[in-house]
């Protein structure tokens, strides 16, 4: 099925440990997302990329770096975990057409422990 | 800078009861507004959007309606059931041509319906 696919699904880490997100989309599209989901907070963004080549960041990008390898994939890098890191990730692509009215589509999340 | 502010839960219905789920939003220019939802241990999936002004939109017995003099997109459904507990997440697009379409998240609201 087309869509956005993240590894892991789950992680546990500590503190100082790096570990890399994986998210990949076979769906064509340009624009490349990574939210974060924090109890009570909603969805904030760490980092996107508008397309292949360019990343900026978001609201909540310390701590986090990015790679768009290539048109399909955004990796989402913690070099020193730390436990206020602790979260649920979600990838997201967003189509580039007016008629999917530039629609996004997410991956199921990695939920990330740092004790 | 953009932002939204939904009714804040949990929300406890019995089966058949009628749903409404506020949601206000802060923009610049002309945004489009979505609610997305999640379901237990799943990613978020679009439930329904509207792209300017008197716009509804519908999905799955929920209905919302951009009012943009009330800057208001608040979520409706007559007749909920069990099934439809989840988290409920209003949202903006920025569509103005720098902001490159990011979404801006409200916190969320958890809606638990009771048989």
């Amino acid at each position: 099925n087309a869509g956005v696919t993240q590894t892991p699904k789950f992680q546990v880490l500590k503190t100082g440990q790096s570990m890399t997100l994986q998210c990949a989309q076979d769906m064509n599209h340009n624009s490349m997302y990574w939210y974060r989901q924090d109890p009570g907070m909603g969805l904030r963004l760490i980092y996107y990329s508008a397309s292949e080549g360019t990343t900026d960041k978001g609201e909540v990008p310390n701590g986090y770096n990015v790679s768009r390898l290539n048109k399909r994939e955004f990796s989402l890098r913690l070099e020193s975990a730390a436990p206020s890191q602790t979260s649920v990730y979600f990838c997201a692509s967003r189509s580039g057409t007016v008629l999917s009215n530039y629609g996004y589509t997410f991956g199921s999340g990695t939920r990330l422990t740092v004790v | 800078g953009n932002s939204v502010t939904q009714m804040e839960g949990p929300v406890t219905l019995s089966e058949e009861a009628f749903l409404t789920i506020n949601c206000t939003y802060t923009a610049t220019g002309y945004p489009s507004l979505f609610w997305y939802v999640q379901y237990p241990g799943e990613g978020l999936q679009l439930l329904l959007k509207a792209t300017k002004a008197d716009d509804k939109g519908s999905n799955k017995g929920f209905e919302a309606t951009y009012r943009k003099e009330t800057t208001s997109f608040h979520l409706e459904k007559g007749s909920v059931q069990v099934s439809d507990s989840a988290v409920y997440f209003c949202a903006l697009s920025d569509n103005s041509g720098g902001s490159n379409y990011k979404l801006t998240f409200g916190k969320g609201t958890l809606l638990t319906v009771n048989p």
